[in-house]
């Protein structure tokens, strides 16, 4: 397996743009997180899915934060309209179950000009 | 509030030498953690973990104590080596299914 998969590795977009974030997880895997790593705040859960199924969204910092997962093999983050602090590296993880090893894609450095 | 505490944001260590990183936790529930290692633009890697059953792992150069009692694991790497230069990431869960919760991370820059 290729691990978890995320597009695109860089994107630069102007404040009010949209923007989606794209992960593959890693085949098998039942539990997908969303984190947002930043300076002040570390890696932090946005949300989580298991079975494809929202979990919990109480990370999503905002309402212009929203996130899906179609199918078990293909999640979104969304953000809309985008604004300068949202700013940071936005990575995507799969694991087995929620509590066991996650295993990180490589992220999505994000910078809103 | 932080459930998950690493209180040192970097750490510099001579090669050769033992580097050990710290990690407090307040939460009771936890019973399983994590260390992860992060090079620059890449996602984090799992490197060693331990259960509540345990009070010591070891893989290779890396040692991972934890002490239920004061709520606190540390990380040894020995010896340490250039390239274990990198951001390091404690995680802990609890048996309820519920996410791993990382703390800050703490940069360990190992100098030749």
């Amino acid at each position: 397996d290729a691990g978890v998969i995320q597009s695109p590795r860089h994107e630069v977009t102007e404040m009010g743009q949209e923007v989606t974030l794209r992960c593959k997880p890693i085949s098998g895997h039942n539990s997908l997180f969303w984190y947002r790593q930043t300076m002040m705040r570390g890696l932090e859960l946005l949300i989580y899915f298991n079975n494809n199924v929202p979990i919990d969204d109480s990370g999503m910092p905002e309402d212009r934060f929203s996130a899906k997962m179609p199918n078990a093999s293909f999640s979104t983050l969304k953000i809309q309209p985008s604004e300068p602090r949202d700013s940071a590296v936005y990575f995507c993880a799969s694991s087995p179950t929620a509590n066991t090893e996650a295993f990180f894609g490589q992220g999505t450095r994000l910078t809103v000009v | 509030d932080q459930q998950v505490k690493q209180n040192s944001p970097s750490l510099s260590v001579q090669e050769g030498r033992i580097s050990i990183l710290n990690c407090d936790y307040t939460n009771s529930m936890f019973d399983y953690f994590l260390w992860y290692k992060k090079y620059p633009a890449e996602g984090p890697t799992f490197l060693i973990s331990i259960s509540s059953i345990k009070d010591k792992n070891e893989d290779g150069r890396f040692t991972v104590f934890l002490n239920k009692s004061a709520k606190h694991l540390s990380l040894h790497i020995v010896p340490s080596q250039p390239g274990d230069s990198a951001v390091y990431f404690c995680a802990a869960s609890d048996t309820g299914n519920t996410p791993l919760v990382f703390g800050k991370g703490t940069r360990l820059s190992v100098i030749a």
